[in-house]
């Protein structure tokens, strides 16, 4: 168990730019998470996998932003044309079919910084 | 509208003396209830968690307290340790919801030696 890992850790982009990020979950886990967190404020949901199904999106998870998980293994979450509302830290979870949420594990995050 | 909310965003204690981290909730549908803690640059990890079919449950240190009535959930940490200090981060979750959770906005603990 090598715990979730993320993709960059840090990320430094031009306003206008795509940036996309990937997360490698558990290897058991079929449930992967992705959520974002902003300055003084607690992660917010984004977007919820099953699998290799996109299940849920929250109403957060504008145009802009697409995320896959092909092959129900890592997940990539692009950000078309960022804006500087963008920047803030990208979480990746995941957890196993029996654990659900009591199982839930945080990757360290991807710190995006658009400028 | 913030469904979890923490109100105070710092609390410093003196080491070996109590913590007290406080959450009030609005969403009824919340069944499972967490907390997690957050060191700078590290993703949150989990602490201890509640089932609203509970009104306590204990592990070690830390002890979670839920009246549902109130919605109202309290973290305690006996004793407190300067290890401890984080950013700690209340959670909930409703069985209807793919089992995302919500979060609060975090309470900074600090723990003086």
């Amino acid at each position: 168990d090598t715990g979730v890992s993320q993709n960059p850790r840090h990320k430094i982009t031009k306003r206008g730019q795509n940036v996309t990020f990937r997360c490698d979950p558990i290897s058991e886990h079929n449930r992967l998470y992705w959520y974002r967190q902003t300055l003084g404020q607690g992660p917010e949901f984004l977007t919820y996998f099953q699998n290799e199904a996109q299940l849920e999106k929250s109403r957060l998870l504008s145009d802009r932003f697409s995320a896959e998980r092909p092959k129900g293994s890592f997940s990539t979450l692009e950000i078309q044309r960022t804006e500087q509302g963008d920047s803030a830290m990208y979480l990746c979870a995941s957890s196993g079919p029996v654990q659900g949420v009591y199982g839930y594990t945080f990757g360290s995050g991807t710190r995006l910084t658009v400028v | 509208d913030q469904q979890v909310k923490q109100n105070s965003p710092s609390l410093s204690v003196q080491e070996g003396r109590i913590s007290i981290l406080n959450c009030d909730y609005t969403n009824s549908m919340f069944d499972y209830f967490l907390w997690y803690k957050k060191y700078p640059a590290e993703g949150p990890t989990f602490l201890i968690s509640i089932s609203s079919i509970k009104d306590k449950n204990e592990d070690g240190r830390f002890t979670v307290f839920l009246n549902k009535s109130a919605k109202h959930l309290s973290l305690h940490i006996v004793p407190s340790q300067p290890g401890d200090s984080a950013v700690y981060f209340c959670a909930a979750s409703d069985p209807g919801s793919a089992r995302q959770l919500t979060f609060g906005s975090g309470t900074q603990l600090t723990v003086l030696p």
